[in-house]
């Protein structure tokens, strides 16, 4: 059974830095991109970062590009999400997902807060 | 950056009534485009990858369409469980971008 869990949320001050955690099980995780998504409170989603299965290549929007930094530790199956220089807007809820094919994100955590205010 | 729009935004629906969400998108996406049920509380979850092919385990009640740059999502015959928030999904190129979601309710 495929299995996504985060870890790493809470309540941190504007300018802060916070560093999320997602353990995988349940597949070989150095076959799969991985990817985290987030959703503010009572909003949409929106894509947040993406690494490649190896780990050389990553993407990002704009919104963070600069602030955020995705990894990965394959021998861990472990994903991260460094979160630099945070902002009230990065309030939300933060999802690690597996992507599948033609990208579709096929297993999502279950998700870990993030609230940033002063 | 390519803009999904998503319609309607909100939609209420009989039982065991068809019921199709669309998505417009603002280029050619070709078949990089998958469709996320969100019940209330919970995580998101796959339904339809590719545009048409259906994720394991989702119900054959559902099913995906495409006609050029539009998608739709089709729920054929709606069953209480099927209430939540879909969104769309393009992955064609980055920025990866959703939808802004429908909100789908039992009438």
């Amino acid at each position: 059974e495929v299995q996504l869990v985060e870890t790493g949320g809470g309540l941190v001050q504007p300018g802060r830095s916070l560093k999320l955690s997602c353990v995988a099980s349940g597949f070989t995780f150095n076959n799969y991109w991985m990817s985290w998504t987030r959703q503010a409170p009572g909003k949409g989603l929106e894509w947040v970062a993406s690494i490649t299965n190896s780990g050389g290549s990553t993407y990002y929007p704009d919104s963070v590009k600069g602030r955020f930094t995705i990894s990965r530790d394959n021998a861990q199956n472990t994903l991260y999400l460094q979160m630099n220089s945070l902002r009230s807007e990065d309030t939300a809820t933060y999802y690690c997902t597996r992507v599948g094919h033609t990208m579709g994100m096929d297993y999502w955590g279950q998700g870990v807060m993030v609230t940033v205010s002063s | 950056d390519i803009q999904m729009t998503q319609s309607p935004a909100s939609l209420s629906a009989s039982l065991e009534e068809i019921v199709t969400i669309t998505c417009q998108a603002s280029q050619d996406i070709g078949n990089w485009l998958s469709w996320y049920q969100q019940k209330p509380g919970k995580s998101p979850q796959l339904l339809i990858y590719g545009a048409t092919s259906l994720a394991d385990g989702v119900p054959s009640r559902f099913s995906g369409s495409r006609s050029g740059t539009q998608y739709s999502l089709k729920i054929s015959r709606l069953q209480v469980e099927d209430i939540g928030i879909y969104y769309c999904l393009q992955a064609y190129s980055a920025p990866l971008t959703f939808g802004s979601g429908t909100k789908l309710e039992i009438k």
